[in-house]
């Protein structure tokens, strides 16, 4: 079966710092990845989506970045972190062959900006 | 790109009432319509979807209905109970992405 795993689970950055975030899957091959936030008591907004190794379309112009350099593996990045940065950080996966439209969620990173 | 409303953003019901949530969405295009439920602190799990070619779908206690005519899609809670109380998304599928409603917050009363 597939799994999906995001780590760190939280995490307490100042303004200013970089930040990563990682996110892999297993269980599954050639996966649609994507990364969304959410802010605090809100609804889920998507950052970037990716079809393949080097892919990432990005959905929202900010100061975060997001690479793919493997095909099970998505990482999220930023050079310098802001306070609106801080939410809940979902990464997810889908198939491409089959039932590709359904999104199954990894646990999230809690991102808090002081 | 797709636009989903969702409403209502609250509702409270007494343990046993029904539930329902509804949403609509902008692009005909749409063809996949799937619900997830978030509890506090937790990821979404999808809880049932909807495909374009089916007006109806029940899953024990949950069930979805789709109107395409309208562009409008619905999630019904029979026979409520407090560990349904959460935040429920729809969503509509449209060229390899999902677009989110703001969600609901449903709490259960006993």
């Amino acid at each position: 079966s597939q799994t999906i795993h995001q780590w760190p689970a939280t995490l307490v950055q100042p303004v200013g710092s970089p930040l990563s975030l990682e996110c892999t899957v297993e269980g599954t091959s050639n996966p649609n990845l994507y990364w969304y936030r959410q802010a605090a008591g809100r609804g889920l907004q998507l950052l970037f989506y990716s079809v393949g190794i080097g892919q990432i379309s990005s959905e929202v112009p900010q100061n975060l970045s997001a690479s793919r350099p493997q095909d099970r593996q998505f990482i999220l990045s930023s050079k310098k972190l802001l306070l609106s940065d801080s939410g809940f950080y979902l990464c997810a996966w889908s198939s491409q062959r089959g039932a590709w439209e359904t999104q199954y969620f990894g646990p999230g990173t809690r991102l808090l900006v002081l | 790109g797709e636009n989903v409303e969702q409403h209502p953003s609250t509702l409270s019901v007494q343990e046993g009432d029904s539930a329902v949530i509804k949403c609509t969405y902008s692009d005909s295009a749409s063809n996949y319509f799937p619900w997830y439920k978030q509890e506090l602190g937790k990821r979404p799990q999808l809880i049932i979807d909807i495909r374009s070619n089916v007006g109806e779908k029940k899953d024990q206690r949950i069930a979805v209905t789709l109107n395409k005519t309208a562009k409008h899609f619905s999630l019904h809670i029979t026979e409520t109970q407090p560990e349904d109380s959460a935040v429920y998304f729809c969503a509509a599928t449209l060229a390899n992405n999902l677009f989110f409603g703001t969600g609901t917050r449903l709490t259960v009363i006993p």
